[in-house]
């Protein structure tokens, strides 16, 4: 079985502050691959990254980076600078290499952007 | 490219009636179809998975009869909420999965928000 824990319901910062959004996996698959989504206030789903088990380089993307540990079971992301269009809630997802696999999703962070 | 559409956007419908979503992968052909429901402040919950041609796999606790599946072509799936009820108020998601642009990625639709009176 899969699960993805995402312990932060809600984080509030100030404009311009970095936020770290933690996420844990559960897996027994030797090969998987987790993802980021994004979903602002409309609803729709923004894909943000993915990463499959065998690549554990960090990755930065402008102003997002994000930290894959395998010792750890943990797939963070950090926003820097944040912004008040950051302000969304924020999924963790986890799926089995083989295509057409479903999404395990965590539970969702909350994250609020005051300017 | 990878664009998968949603029609309604949003529909209200009265309790005891019927309602039909479309979901549409525009330009790529959708092997495998998701749909999620998803209720305020909650995460996304897996209702069903569709393989084009083939019956929905439902998860468990969903139930066939009151939402009905159909994948009967490569660009389209439908979901219908059967005899609906004010509980079953939720923001409705599907997912298109295909060969191309990459078998691994699950591109969503926009969501369909659903209101029973």
């Amino acid at each position: 079985a899969q699960k993805v824990t995402q312990a932060q319901t809600e984080i509030s910062v100030v404009e311009k502050e970095d936020v770290t959004l933690d996420c844990v996996y559960e897996t027994r698959d030797t090969t998987y691959y987790l993802f980021w989504y994004k979903q602002p206030p409309s609803g729709e789903l923004v894909f943000l990254i993915r990463r499959n088990s065998f690549d554990e380089q960090n990755e930065i993307s402008g102003r997002y980076s994000w930290n894959f540990q395998k010792s750890t079971s943990s797939f963070n992301f950090t926003i820097t600078a944040s912004q008040v269009v950051d302000s969304a809630v924020y999924f963790c997802a986890l799926r089995k290499e083989t295509s057409g696999s479903r999404l395990t999703f965590g539970e969702g962070t909350q994250l609020t952007v005051n300017p | 490219g990878a664009v998968v559409s949603q029609h309604p956007s949003w529909v209200i419908c009265k309790s005891g009636t019927s309602v039909k979503i479309e979901c549409r992968s525009l330009d790529f052909q959708a092997t495998t179809m998701f749909w999620y429901r998803q209720f305020p402040k909650q995460s996304l919950m897996l209702m069903a998975t569709s393989n084009e041609g083939s019956k929905a796999t439902y998860e468990q606790g969903v139930e066939k009869d009151k939402f009905l599946i159909n994948h009967a072509s490569l660009t389209l799936s439908t979901l219908t909420v059967t005899s609906a009820h004010p509980e079953d108020s939720s923001f409705y998601i599907c997912s298109a999965s295909g060969r191309w642009p990459s078998s691994y990625e699950q591109y969503f639709g926009p969501g369909t928000r659903l209101t029973v009176t």
